[in-house]
């Protein structure tokens, strides 16, 4: 069954250290994959995705994802994290059902924390 | 002007008492979807909507109806209302181009039910 699990409830980095968000996911075929931010009080922004064009995929506000087959992993990471990138973030997977619609599932989310 | 708007954004309401909650999108997708997000939980499907003549149960219909009034109109009604009903309701839209989809959201809706 497809799933996706999110490493982390709760993350905490210092202003101007490395963001690292993990992302697992199962899925039977290759999905196309989904990081979300949700900023207080607003609803879900885009972060980036993934649709099999290239596996390391660039975002909005400096973060970047790697797609690892692998790993079954879609890691969210930012090399300098900043005041304003304190968030909560969900990781979300679709993929194709026998039925051929396309199923849609979020993970449970991670809360960064950037002190400074 | 936003894409994808909801209305109310907050709202207090009693046991017992029915509410509709009001999505309304000008992205022009024919895919609209009803979510509710508890703390740890993140976001679960309570209804989707592939058009105007689909209307499909997510995994946690029990206690809620949706009507799609139009392409771009999908209201979500809680018939009578409970306490564990209290949540965030995120409506969103997608639109499905080469086998991509890509939801957009609404800015939520924050309900209270006492």
């Amino acid at each position: 069954a497809q799933s996706v699990t999110q490493l982390g409830s709760h993350v905490s980095v210092s202003e101007g250290a490395l963001v690292l968000l993990r992302c697992n996911y199962s899925s039977s075929v290759p999905p196309y994959l989904f990081w979300y931010v949700q900023y207080p009080n607003q609803g879900l922004q885009l972060l980036l995705k993934y649709t099999s064009a290239a596996t390391l995929v660039k975002g909005i506000n400096g973060f970047e994802a790697e797609f690892k087959k692998s790993e079954t992993s879609f890691h969210l990471t930012k090399p300098s994290a900043h005041m304003s990138d304190a968030a909560e973030y969900f990781c979300a997977v679709s993929d194709q059902q026998a039925s051929g619609t396309y199923k849609y599932i979020f993970g449970t989310g991670t809360r960064l924390k950037v002190l400074a | 002007d936003a894409d994808v708007t909801q209305t109310p954004r907050n709202r207090i309401t009693k046991t017992g008492k029915r509410i509709m909650l009001e999505c309304s999108q000008t992205k022009g997708h024919d895919r609209m979807y009803w979510y509710r997000q508890d703390p740890g939980l993140g976001l679960r499907l309570i209804y989707y909507s592939f058009d105007v003549k689909d209307i499909n149960k997510g995994e946690i219909s029990d206690g809620y109806s949706v009507s799609r009034q139009a392409q771009a109109k999908f209201s979500l009604s809680l018939e009578s209302a409970i306490p564990n009903q209290t949540a965030l309701y995120f409506c969103a839209t997608s639109d499905l181009t080469g086998g991509e989809e890509t939801q957009y959201f609404g800015p939520g809706t924050r309900l209270l039910v006492l």
